[in-house]
This record gives structure tokens, C-alpha cells and sequence, in this order.
């Protein structure tokens, strides 16, 4: 079946400082990719994503590429601000008859440090 | 504003109680889930209905039914809550029959059972 892996957390950053976030995917055809994030008390909320291979998503200054040969959709951002700390979830939705189902990975705390 | 409301906020409950999770949705979206989120294991799909009219088991039904009352409601029902039903719970929409679009989700109903 479908699943997501993404990379553990936390994470601990300084301001301003460069962020990856790892994500990879296994799933049967052309699955659609998104990263959620969560503020503390929150609900999810779309961040950004991509329906094929080789789209970049964007948002707010993070970006991610929809990497088909590598399984792969990491989450970037340049630089990094407080008001960033948050839950990074990584998901997809597989194609075919599964396709309006998302399968996330489990989350990757963010904190940003002033 | 459009979007997910989910009822209530917060509940406590004691074992063997039963409760009713209410979900409604604004967007005309066909699609409905119902997740549940703990600790290191991400949002685990429960139940979901695709259309007016339908529902089916997610990845972990025991326990939780549903009902899709119209096309904006779509309610999860604990019979009888345990301790292992201690969690947040979060409603999503979506368009139909595609996941392209993502999820809109509630702001998530928080559960504890004593």
C-alpha cells in the first residue's frame, strides 16, 4: 500500500537559518504530493504541493520538487522564522480508485529559536 | 468564514461512555474523513465517505461508526469509549473523486477518556 516516510524530529533551528525537511514516498502510479503544517492547537493546513513529476510547489518561502526518479518531495526553506515553528507533514494521494484518500507521514516538530 | 466546524472543542469522558463527534462542512465539498492524531504516529485515517451516501472503514475503524447525514455533515460516534480512545480528532473535506486539491481540515476535537 501507500506510505510516507519522513524524517524524525524535532528539528532545532536558529532564525534565519536553512531548512530541509525530508520526506519519500512509496506508492503504485502518479501520486499527487502536499505538505501540511500545523500550528500548536491548530487543524492541518495546506502548505503546499504538486500533482506531477518535476512540479515545485511553493508558499510562504518554502518550496518542495516532486522528485519521481528518487521518490522524493523534500520541504525547503531558505531561511527560517520563529513564527514558522510548527508540525511538518508530508503526504499523498494515491492515483486511480484511491485517489481521493491521503496517506501523511507522522510529522516532523519544527522549532525556531530567536 | 468557509471552512470545516467541527463539535465540540474539548471532552472528557469516562470509560464505557458514548459520544458523538459532529463535523460540518460549507465548501459543497462531495468527500468527507475522519482522522484521528497521537503522539509519533501522525493522523490515522478512521472512516471516510466519499459521496452523500456512502461510508467505508479507514485504517482504524474498531471501535468508531459514522454516519454521513447530508451532503455538509458527517458525524463519528464512540459507543463505548476506552482509554485507547484518547486523542485529537480531526474532520476533513474534499473534492470529489480526486486528492489533487488536498484536504480542508477542522480545527479538531480533543478527547480524553478516564
Amino acid at each position: 500500500g501507500d506510505s510516507v516516510t519522513q524524517m524524525e524530529g524535532p528539528v532545532t533551528l536558529s532564525e534565519e537559518a536553512f531548512l530541509t525537511i525530508n520526506c519519500t514516498y512509496t506508492a503504485t502510479g502518479y501520486p499527487s504530493l502536499f505538505w501540511y503544517v500545523q500550528y500548536p492547537g491548530e487543524g492541518l493546513q495546506l502548505l503546499l504541493k504538486a500533482t506531477k513529476a518535476d512540479d515545485k510547489g511553493s508558499n510562504k518561502g518554502f518550496e518542495a520538487t516532486y522528485r519521481k526518479e528518487t521518490t522524493s518531495f523534500h520541504l525547503e526553506k531558505g531561511s527560517v522564522q520563529v513564527s514558522d515553528s510548527a508540525v511538518y507533514f508530508c503526504a499523498l494521494s494515491g492515483s486511480g480508485g484511491s485517489n481521493y484518500k491521503l496517506t501523511f507521514g507522522k510529522g516532523t516538530l519544527l522549532t525556531v529559536n530567536p | 468564514n468557509a471552512g470545516v466546524t467541527q463539535t465540540p472543542k474539548f471532552q472528557v469522558l469516562k470509560t464505557g461512555q458514548s459520544m458523538t463527534l459532529q463535523c460540518a462542512q460549507d465548501m459543497n465539498h462531495n468527500s468527507m474523513y475522519w482522522y484521528r492524531q497521537d503522539p509519533g504516529m501522525g493522523l490515522r485515517l478512521i472512516y471516510y465517505s466519499a459521496s452523500e451516501g456512502t461510508t467505508d472503514k479507514g485504517e482504524v475503524p474498531n471501535g468508531y461508526n459514522v454516519s454521513r447525514l447530508n451532503k455538509r455533515e458527517f458525524s463519528l460516534r464512540l459507543e463505548s469509549a476506552a482509554p485507547s480512545q484518547t486523542s485529537v480528532y480531526f474532520c476533513a473535506s474534499s473534492e470529489a473523486g480526486t486528492g489533487v486539491h488536498g484536504y480542508t481540515f477542522g480545527s479538531g476535537t480533543r478527547l480524553t477518556v478516564v
